[in-house]
């Protein structure tokens, strides 16, 4: 099955600044990446996800880049602000034993990210 | 449209007894993931339906969790003899029918917070 680690698992910024999560996975099948932003007691929100036929998406500030020789993919947020504040996870899409992909997601470990004014 | 939703909130229950936790997908979305996160921790998958069937239950932790799905609607989560590493909070997603080669983006419910005491 897949597993998916992601660092750093906090990260302090100041406001303006620019934020990069790392996350690497283990299935080379894995073609969906989507990455999650959750607020303190709030459900996940898609914020961006990249598909393995591209390298990289950018939508306004939020960037993913994808690396799918190395099996990495990252996020990259710039000219943070405080509202930017929240735990990050990133995902993969997994197989079961069979090798057969349900879009089952496999999470990273989260990344506590914290900006400040 | 609206959004995924869960029931209930929040539940505490005593240890040995039986629970059972509610999702509402989005109408027209086939494909319903139930995750467990514990606190501060990542999402960890359970069980996954497409349609009433249940193709992928490899997420379920014990016999005592179950789950079912009326049509592609409402799905009910239960766990019985609740224990007390049972507490977290309950996450439900939806997506579009999942497809050779075609992943879908998943959306949350707010999630139920389970407290076994």
């Amino acid at each position: 099955g897949e597993n998916v680690e992601q660092h750093p698992s906090t990260l302090s910024v100041q406001e303006g600044d620019s934020a990069v999560i790392k996350c690497t996975y283990s299935d080379s099948a894995s073609n969906y990446f989507p990455w999650y932003k959750q607020e303190l007691g709030k459900r996940p929100q898609l914020i961006i996800d990249i598909r393995s036929n591209v390298g990289e998406k950018k939508d306004q500030r939020i960037a993913v880049t994808l690396n799918k020789t190395a099996k990495h993919f990252s996020l990259h947020i710039t000219e943070t602000q405080p509202e930017d504040s929240a735990v990050y996870f990133c995902a993969a899409v997994g197989s079961n034993a069979g090798g057969t992909s349900y879009g089952k997601l496999t999470f990273g470990q989260g990344t506590i990210l914290t900006v400040h004014p | 449209g609206a959004g995924v939703s869960q029931s209930p909130s929040n539940k505490v229950t005593e240890k040995g007894k039986d629970v059972e936790l509610r999702c509402d997908p989005i109408s027209g979305h086939t494909a319903l993931y139930w995750y467990r996160q514990r606190l501060g921790q990542g999402l960890e998958f359970l069980i996954y339906f497409q349609g009433n069937s249940a193709p992928d239950k490899s997420g379920l932790p014990s016999d005592r969790f179950s789950a079912e799905r009326t049509g592609e609607s409402v799905s009910t989560l239960t766990i019985q003899r609740t224990q007390q590493e049972d507490s977290a909070v309950y996450l439900c997603a939806s997506s579009l029918r999942v497809s050779t080669g075609a992943t879908y983006e998943q959306y949350f419910g707010p999630g139920t917070r389970l407290t076994v005491t």
